[in-house]
């Protein structure tokens, strides 16, 4: 069983509408995070999440929001769906107290088209 | 500000070839640095990573790549490529003892010519 798992794996949504993509993980890590990627862009961090209590903005979070509901849970909501936030999502979750240093582990992603 | 280039979009080799990925970072302090690689359809998965000691560090499927200080490079290496290895690879460096603050470059494509 893979260690981070998103749904939905692919979606397809119409402007204005809301819709929830959701992370869950099995590797006990306290730290979560949701990115987006975009071609030539490499990957841009949106939010977030040292721990239940603990959510924090990314560089893009305008039109974003996040909520932690347990510590292996964190779900990214796009409240008003636009087309420019057609992409590949990504959720990792990191341990702050791996040793060797902190690495971030990710999940397979969510494919995300607005029309 | 940290940042990183990767200035390869796109790179043929031939199967068997050995192989040089570029990555040039910015950054004050000594890094935390990685590569990832992403196989179509599929997330990105650890290659390797430097944090301290050995400026040579070995990876996962016969990857290495060498922190040079000198040069702010972390190039990643392979001696001799399978068409397996046709993905798309990314460099990014992190923030000492803050993982939220972990920049990505944005790629170089792998294509393997048999």
């Amino acid at each position: 069983d893979a260690d981070v798992t998103q749904t939905p794996r692919n979606r397809i949504t119409k402007t204005g509408k809301r819709i929830m993509l959701e992370c869950s993980q099995t590797k006990g890590h306290d730290r979560m995070y949701w990115y987006r990627q975009d071609p030539g862009l490499g990957l841009r961090l949106i939010y977030y999440s040292f721990d239940v209590k603990d959510i924090n903005k990314g560089e893009i979070s305008d039109g974003y929001s996040v909520s932690r509901q347990a510590q292996a849970k964190f779900s990214l909501s796009l409240e008003s769906a636009i087309p420019n936030q057609t992409a590949l999502y990504f959720c990792a979750t990191s341990d702050s107290k791996e040793h060797q240093g902190e690495t971030q582990y990710f999940g397979p992603g969510t494919r995300l088209l607005v029309l | 500000a940290q940042s990183v280039t990767q200035p390869d979009i796109h790179i043929t080799v031939s199967e068997g070839a050995s192989l040089e990925l570029r990555c040039n970072y910015s950054y004050g302090a000594t890094p935390y640095l990685f590569w990832y690689v992403q196989s179509p359809g599929q997330g990105l998965q650890l290659l390797l990573k430097y944090f301290s000691g050995d400026t040579l560090v070995q990876g996962i499927k016969g990857f290495e790549a060498e922190f040079k200080r000198s040069q702010s490079s972390f190039n990643l290496r392979k001696p001799s490529v399978h068409w397996s290895d046709a993905a798309e690879y990314f460099c990014a460096v992190g923030k000492y003892s803050s993982a939220s603050k972990i920049i990505f470059g944005s790629g170089t494509r792998l294509s393997i010519r048999p």
